[in-house]
């Protein structure tokens, strides 16, 4: 069973910096791609930045709001993806779901096929 | 640009079919796109991925009463036979090189 559990979650002053972990297991991680999306309170989702396999170099896009103040990361070794977010503002306070890409129908980019629970990121002072 | 266009709340009856609508914008109409279901408290949940053609293969579980369908640069979901779990949030999500796209989604409310 395909499994993503986001943890990591807190409550963070405005200009701080908080990581977040999402753990994988039922696939194998290095296959996949991985996303992370939020929702503030009350609204719709939103893509916050991907990172792509190794086999396809690696590398990450991110959303114009955060771009340059979050990083996205992975460890194969461990099936972990991370989520550093620097420079906070109170408009990144929001649930962050962890989510894959390409395991619906292998190698099939482009759209979330598993999503985790959420872990809840707070940005106040 | 690369925008996705939902109605924000629908309602149907108990037992009864809904078809929600999720637009694409002009010069996107050949787009593939996925539906997903939030229900209330939870994280979302995959529906399906929708083709242009109509084509359409689902997610794991997702019950035959989920279908999609397609028409120029609409892309359709319905869901028949409701039940009162099918009382959700949902939201269509489409992609292009480098970057994921949500429609602002559909609250959809079983009488």
């Amino acid at each position: 069973e395909v499994q993503v559990v986001e943890s990591g979650g807190d409550l963070v002053k405005p200009g701080g910096s908080l990581r977040l972990s999402c753990a994988a297991s039922g696939f194998t991680f290095s296959h996949a791609w991985m996303s992370w999306v939020r929702q503030a309170p009350g609204k719709g989702l939103e893509w916050v930045g991907l990172i792509k396999r190794k086999t396809d170099g690696g590398t990450t896009d991110y959303a114009a709001p955060v771009k340059g103040r979050f990083t996205i990361s992975r460890d194969d070794s461990k099936n972990t993806v991370y989520l550093q977010m620097n420079s906070m503002k109170t408009e990144d306070t929001a649930v962050y779901y962890c989510t894959t890409e390409g395991l619906a129908v292998a190698g099939d980019w482009g759209y979330f096929d598993y999503w985790g629970q959420g872990a809840l990121v707070t940005v106040s002072s | 640009q690369l925008v996705l266009t939902q109605s924000p709340s629908a309602s149907a009856s108990l037992g009864a079919s809904v078809k929600l609508t999720c637009t694409l914008s002009s010069g996107h109409s050949t787009y593939a796109i996925a539906w997903h279901q939030q229900q209330p408290g939870k994280g979302p949940r995959y529906l399906m991925k929708l083709n242009s053609d109509g084509s359409h293969n689902k997610g794991d579980g997702i019950p035959d009463r989920f279908s999609g369908s397609s028409s120029g640069a609409e892309r359709y979901l319905t869901i028949s036979s409701l039940q009162s779990e099918d009382e959700a949030d949902y939201y269509c999500q489409t992609w292009n090189t480098g970057i994921r796209v949500f429609g602002g989604g559909t609250k959809l409310t079983v009488l």
